[in-house]
């Protein structure tokens, strides 16, 4: 069965600091990895996915993700965070049909 | 962009009624929509998937009898809970499929929370 986990429940970062949130897959066949983020009663926007060829894929908002096969990861990356970021951020394994299996989320907090 | 509209977006019931929520593409078809629950600071989990014309597909532990969904059209699906819990209060949110469209292209509704007194 296919799982996600997101080690990170919760995770603070400055302003203008660079951010990495962590994503582990259980995938038994070629993944498909999407990112996505919902805001506070919101539903969800999707920034990026993989489905093959290049391993770093770029998203919108300036965010990137890195599928790295060999650790079963796809981490969610962003050089400078900018305040409106603050979100939940949920990383999600599944099938080309659609059927999503997301981890448990992790809490983006931004400090001025 | 294809945007899909849940409706309502907020619902308060009492317990024992019934509650429907609909999901809607609006500007593309959509063969197959897909229903989500999530509980305050949990996750989203899949509960159906649910294919026009034909029965919907259940998650194992989800009771098809309390929570019907019908996808009667290539634009509708629907989710009725019924004979509602506090314990089914809830944040239900669906995505749908664009059809033909590129694999994995999902669409997320806004969502709609249920919440039973």
């Amino acid at each position: 069965a296919q799982s996600v986990t997101q080690p990170d429940i919760h995770i603070t970062v400055s302003e203008g600091a660079s951010l990495e949130l962590r994503c582990n897959y259980s995938y038994g066949a070629t993944p498909y990895l999407f990112w996505y983020v919902q805001s506070p009663g919101q539903g969800l926007q999707l920034l990026l996915k993989y489905f093959s060829g290049d391993t770093l894929v770029q998203g919108i908002k300036g965010f990137e993700a890195e599928f790295k096969r060999s650790q079963s990861s796809f981490n969610l990356r962003k050089p400078s965070v900018h305040w409106s970021d603050a979100a939940e951020y949920f990383c999600a394994v599944g099938t080309s049909y659609g059927k999503l299996t997301f981890g448990q989320g992790t809490i983006l907090t931004v400090h001025p | 962009g294809a945007v899909v509209s849940q409706h309502p977006s907020r619902v308060i019931c009492k317990s024992g009624t019934s509650v429907k929520i609909e999901c809607r593409s609006l500007d593309f078809q959509a063969t197959t929509m897909f229903w989500y629950r999530q509980f305050p600071k949990q996750s989203l989990m899949l509960m159906a998937t649910s294919n026009e014309g034909s029965k919907a597909t259940y998650e194992q532990g989800v009771e098809k009898d309390k929570f019907l969904i019908n996808h009667a059209s290539l634009t509708l699906s629907t989710l009725t809970v019924t004979s509602a819990h506090p314990e089914d209060s809830s944040f239900y949110i669906c995505s749908a499929r664009l059809a033909g469209g590129p694999d994995g292209e999902l669409f997320f509704g806004e969502g709609s929370r249920l919440t039973v007194l």
